[in-house]
C-alpha cells in the first residue's frame, strides 16, 4: 500500500509569492491534516479535511488555506509569502471515520524556503 | 485545551542503555496518546499509540509506553539503545470530542547514542 505522497519535497520562493503544496493520502483514507513545523513554534496544526469539508482549523491567518479533493488528495495554499512562512510542511493522513481515533501517517513533508 | 510537555530536549545515552523519555500530558477529556519519531529531513513515523484498553503498550523497534492517569504521562522507553535509535521524538495527544484529526504536540526531545 503506498503511503503518503507530498510534492515537491523542496520549494524555493521569494516573499510575496504564494505556493501550493499537494498531498496524497494513503488509499481509502478520507481525511488530511496539516501541519507546519518549525525550529521555534514546533509541529502545529493547519487544518484538517474530510470528505471535502474542512472540519477543524489552528491558529493561522487566513493566507494559509487548503482543500480537499473528491479523490482525498488536498492542498494547501500560501498566499503573500513571508520570511517566516519558511517551515517543513507535513501533511497526515487516517480514514477519519467520525468518532473514530486512529493513528495519521504522515508524509515526507515539504520543506519551504522563503527568501 | 490539550497540551503536552515533553520534559529534557535533549536526552543523551551509550549504546545498550534504557531509554527513557518523558511526557506529560493535559487534557479535560480522555487522551488518546501517540509517540512519534522523526529521523533527519524526514516525516513523522509512529511508534505507538494510546487509545484504550491495557496502559502498557508496545511499539516498533522494541519501544514501549505507559499511559499513568494519575500522573497525566505516558513515557517512552526501550531497554537497549540502539545507534540507530538516534533520532528525535514527538509525543502527541487527541481526544474524541470534537473533531479528528487535532494533534497537539510536545516541542520534541533529541535523542544521542553514543558507542
Amino acid at each position: 500500500k503506498a503511503g503518503v505522497t507530498q510534492t515537491p519535497r523542496y520549494l524555493i520562493k521569494t516573499r510575496g509569492q504564494q505556493v501550493t503544496l499537494s498531498c496524497s493520502p494513503i488509499s481509502g483514507h478520507r481525511s488530511v491534516s496539516w501541519y507546519q513545523q518549525t525550529p521555534g513554534q514546533g509541529l502545529q496544526f493547519l487544518f484538517e479535511y474530510f470528505s471535502e469539508t474542512q472540519r477543524n482549523k489552528g491558529n493561522f491567518p487566513g493566507r494559509f488555506s487548503g482543500r480537499q479533493f473528491s479523490n482525498s488528495r488536498s492542498e494547501m495554499n500560501v498566499s503573500t509569502l513571508e520570511l517566516g512562512d519558511s517551515a517543513l510542511y507535513l501533511c497526515a493522513s487516517s480514514p477519519g471515520s467520525p468518532g473514530v481515533i486512529t493513528e495519521a501517517f504522515f508524509g515526507q513533508g515539504t520543506r519551504l524556503t522563503v527568501v | 485545551a490539550q497540551s503536552v510537555t515533553q520534559l529534557g530536549s535533549h536526552v543523551s545515552v551509550s549504546e545498550g542503555a534504557l531509554v527513557l523519555l518523558r511526557c506529560n500530558y493535559s487534557s479535560s477529556v480522555p487522551p488518546y496518546l501517540f509517540w512519534y519519531v522523526q529521523y533527519p529531513n524526514q516525516g513523522l513515523q509512529l511508534l505507538l499509540k494510546y487509545t484504550t484498553g491495557a496502559t502498557l503498550v508496545k511499539g516498533i523497534n522494541g519501544f514501549e509506553a505507559e499511559f499513568k492517569k494519575s500522573e497525566t504521562s505516558f513515557h517512552l522507553t526501550k531497554p537497549s539503545a540502539h545507534m540507530s535509535d538516534a533520532a528525535e521524538y514527538f509525543c502527541a495527544v487527541t481526544s474524541s470530542g470534537g473533531s479528528n484529526y487535532k494533534l497537539t504536540f510536545g516541542k520534541g526531545t533529541l535523542l544521542t547514542v553514543n558507542p
